[in-house]
Order: structure tokens, then C-alpha cells, then sequence
């Protein structure tokens, strides 16, 4: 069955620490996934998606077919970086999106 | 970016009435729109895909009865919540894919709709 695990439900760390949110999926096919980010009273918005590979706010994440992990990942977090992340696997040719439970990162000064 | 827009953001009925809430798409066409839920601390679970001009197509468990979807024209679907109650209480998602950006994958959300049901 495809399923998207974000094992931590909150990360805490110091600003100009580096931040690692885990994502693996499970999915038979060949993966589509995402990074959504939910900032406090907005609405949900992609950040990044693994097929652009892409850097956005200094954030990057690289599909890891061996492991079927795809970890968001930032050299150094700030405190405006504090949100709710999810991680999302698309099916269907883009026509449903998997949602992890998602990950809080709060970013203390 | 395109706009998805829900109305109402807070709606709070009583136990056996029914609610409906809007999805719309402000700059652009949406032939399908998603609906999804949110407990507290949970994450979004898929309820029904909203097909314009046809029926929506429901996730496993999710009851088309009640929860009933109409997408009616390429800028507004509704989920009617029949004789909600109290467990039906949540929050509402819906989102849209623009097909101006070319099949990208990336889905535009609502601000969402937080249903109470008393």
C-alpha cells in the first residue's frame, strides 16, 4: 500500500543549527513526492518537489530510491523556518497526493 | 501563484443539520478539485476527488452520502455535510491543480473550513 512516514512529530533546534526532516515512503511505482509547508494561520504551500530539484529557502531534498526515503534537508535553520512540513507522494500521474502526518520544526533563537 | 479560496472559513451548526462549504477557484480552471480532512495534529486524508460535470470519485471509508460533492462549473465545488454530527467536526481542505502550469503536480489549497457541529 503507498504510505508516507514522517517519523518525528516535532524538531526542535537552535537557529543556525542544521535541520533534517525524515520522509519515507512505500510505493510501487516510480515516485513522485513533495515538500509542503504550513506557516502559522496560512495555508498549506509547496516548498519544493524532487523532480525540479530544486534549493527553496535554502531548503533541498534528494530522492533516495534505495532507502524510499526522501529527507527535507537545511544547513542552517532560521526562525522564520518554523511550520508544519509535509511530505507528500503523488499517485495516479499527479491525481491524488499522500499526506505524511507531518513534522513541526520550531527553531528557537 | 493561483488562488484557491473557501467559504466559510468558521461554521458552527447543530447536531442533524446540514452544511455546505465552497471551494473556488479565483484565476483560474479547475476541472478537478480535492476535499480533504484534518483532525488536530493529524495530517490530511484524501476524501473525494471533485470531477466538474461528473460524479466525484470517493476514497475508501469515506461515505458519498454524506458527504455530498457538486462541481457544477470549472470554479466551484461544494461538500455538503448531511446531518452532520459532532465527530463530524474537522477541518475541510480543498485544493486545485492549475493545468496553465503544465501538469507540474503542485496543488493550490484553501484556506480551509472549520466545521463544529454541537
Amino acid at each position: 500500500a503507498q504510505r508516507v512516514t514522517q517519523p518525528e512529530k516535532l524538531l526542535s533546534v537552535f537557529k543556525g543549527a542544521p535541520v533534517e526532516l525524515k520522509c519515507n515512503y512505500s510505493y510501487s511505482g516510480s515516485p513522485e513526492l513533495f515538500w509542503y509547508v504550513q506557516y502559522s494561520r496560512q495555508r498549506l504551500q509547496l516548498l519544493l518537489r524532487h523532480i525540479s530539484r530544486e534549493s527553496i529557502k535554502g531548503f533541498t531534498a534528494d530522492l533516495n530510491k534505495g532507502e524510499t526515503s526522501f529527507h527535507l534537508k537545511k544547513p542552517f535553520a532560521q526562525e522564520e523556518d518554523s511550520a508544519m512540513y509535509y511530505c507528500a507522494l503523488a499517485q495516479g500521474g499527479y491525481n491524488k497526493l499522500i499526506f505524511g502526518a507531518g513534522t513541526r520544526l520550531a527553531v528557537h533563537p | 501563484g493561483a488562488v484557491v479560496s473557501q467559504h466559510p472559513s468558521r461554521v458552527i451548526c447543530k447536531s442533524g443539520t446540514s452544511v455546505k462549504i465552497e471551494c473556488r477557484s479565483l484565476d483560474f480552471q479547475a476541472t478537478t478539485m480535492f476535499w480533504y480532512r484534518q483532525f488536530p495534529k493529524q495530517s490530511l486524508m484524501l476524501m473525494a476527488t471533485s470531477n466538474e460535470g461528473s460524479k466525484a470519485t470517493y476514497e475508501q471509508g469515506v461515505e458519498k452520502d454524506k458527504f455530498l460533492i457538486n462541481h457544477a462549473s470549472l470554479t466551484l465545488s461544494t461538500l455538503t455535510v448531511t446531518s452532520a454530527h459532532p465527530e463530524d467536526s474537522s477541518f475541510y481542505i480543498c485544493s486545485a491543480r492549475d493545468p496553465g502550469q503544465g501538469g507540474t503536480g503542485e496543488l493550490f489549497f484553501g484556506e480551509g473550513s472549520r466545521l463544529t457541529v454541537l
